[in-house]
């Protein structure tokens, strides 16, 4: 148990289907991010989400969009994905204050494969 | 351009000691994090150093030296399960998380 759980952890879908990935926080925790792993490659920061807000988006395609209705839960809806997306997709959250160094901490990821 | 190196992979005996290194070049630091993530798992927190010196925490120990932008995660008494890939993290002068591939090491009988 992690204190931060993800849904599905497996998800396979089309190219032309639409699909959401839900992440919950039982942290008490104030920022949650998304982030892309693939395989023998660095771990990519999609979103990040503070007190709520976006603060950060680095270039990610538009066919993935977030959405943070509160400081507990994070989507990350899918619609027209390619191949190339296929990868595991971890959730993650910490408790940032100005000038801190602070833990994040991680879901066990969606793995998802794009046919 | 901001980057982290550690060795890809690799392989030490169980029972022995491993060290796994890491090399940065950043914007700015402001502290070094080590996880450890076993296959299809999360990423978990193993350690975070942000001053100089050796931190020491049961059969893990890690290693900073912020002038040599090094850092090392050192594994004692080594256990099948230590099997898992070690992921180095460094915060920027912007707070932002730059991360190394992973080091992928195998134990083995």
């Amino acid at each position: 148990e992690t204190g931060v759980t993800q849904t599905p952890r497996h998800l396979v879908m089309g190219m032309t289907n639409k699909k959401s990935l839900k992440c919950e926080q039982h942290l008490g925790h104030n920022a949650m991010y998304w982030y892309k792993q693939s395989a023998k490659k660095p771990l990519e920061l999609m979103f990040v989400y503070s007190l709520e807000e976006r603060v950060e988006n680095n270039s990610v395609p538009s066919r993935f969009s977030p959405e943070c209705p509160n400081s507990s839960h994070l989507f990350l809806h899918l619609h027209t994905l390619q191949p190339e997306d296929s990868a595991l997709y971890l959730c993650a959250s910490s408790q940032e204050s100005p000038g801190s160094g602070n833990t994040i901490y991680f879901g066990e990821g969606s793995w998802l494969t794009v046919v | 351009g901001q980057n982290i190196d550690q060795p890809t992979e690799m392989t030490a005996t169980e029972g022995a000691i491993v060290q796994i290194n890491c090399t940065y070049q950043t914007s700015g630091f402001n502290g070094l994090f080590w996880y450890q993530q076993h296959a299809g798992e999360a990423p978990t927190f193993l350690s975070y150093n942000v001053l100089d010196g050796l931190e020491e925490k049961g059969r893990f120990s890690s290693f900073l030296s912020r002038s040599k932008g090094y850092s090392y995660l050192l594994l004692k008494e080594l256990q099948m399960k230590d099997s898992a890939s070690y992921l180095c993290a460094v915060k920027d002068s912007n707070y932002q998380l730059i991360w190394g591939a992973g080091t992928k090491l195998i134990i083995k009988p």
